[in-house]
């Protein structure tokens, strides 16, 4: 049961580009999103989230797109740098829980 | 800056054994959690725990596992009779209050590996 679906495994893009990560989700009653980076070796750290009233929350480089209708998410980069190149997850949660659902994962490479 | 500690970083035990992770939480936190990685898999969440109870958790999370916060500092996970599939990268993650608002923090995790 995939409820937080990140479809590409792997995403390579060129240093100064815009990296664009995408993650899906089917349960309506998830109300709150992140995003994570974890390096090898390395516990997940937290980059950005959104709450489902916003569609888009900015922090620096990072910016997290939310579309509620099509139960879509995305996370933009801007612009790349060999620095993140790691795995990306999204995690989805529902308020008045503490259940975070993660998605499967990203590989992204930044190639300078 | 603080940051979650867990040891040990690689724990290797044969099928059937028990075994006992171990975490220490960012001290001024309140809720913790464990998550586990199968090799390549992605992050499951198996537990989260605030006042010294289980406040929520998953599937995975069966009558093997059990959690405890034995003193003000340490929040340990124990498997009772380890299987092949327990196999996992367990990571140990805290936040000073619960809910997607505020930040976990995760600790390096521990590799187990059955055999």
């Amino acid at each position: 049961d995939q409820q937080v679906k990140q479809n590409s495994p792997s995403l390579s893009v060129q240093e100064g580009r815009i990296s664009i990560l995408n993650c899906d989700y089917t349960n309506s009653m998830f109300d709150y999103f992140l995003w994570y980076k974890k390096y090898p070796a390395e516990g997940p750290t937290f980059l950005i989230s959104i709450s489902s009233i916003k569609d888009k929350n900015e922090d620096g480089r990072f910016t997290v797109f939310l579309n509620k209708s099509a139960k879509h998410l995305s996370l933009h980069i801007v612009p790349s740098q060999p620095g993140d190149s790691a795995v990306y997850f999204c995690a989805a949660l529902t308020s008045g829980t503490y259940k975070y659902i993660f998605g499967t994962g990203t590989r992204l490479k930044v190639l300078a | 800056e603080p940051e979650v500690t867990q040891t040990p970083s690689h724990q290797v035990t044969q099928m059937g054994q028990e075994v006992i992770l171990r975490c220490v939480p960012i001290s001024n936190h309140l809720y913790f959690y464990w998550y586990r990685q199968i090799l390549g898999q992605k992050v499951e969440f198996l537990v989260s725990f605030y006042n010294n109870e289980i406040s929520e958790k998953s599937e995975i999370f069966d009558d093997q596992f059990s959690v405890e916060r034995p003193d003000g500092s340490n929040f340990t996970l124990k498997i009772r009779s380890t299987k092949l599939e327990d196999s996992a990268m367990y990571f140990c993650a805290s936040s000073t209050q619960g809910g997607g608002h505020y930040e976990q923090y995760f600790g390096p995790g521990t590799r187990l590996t059955v055999t």
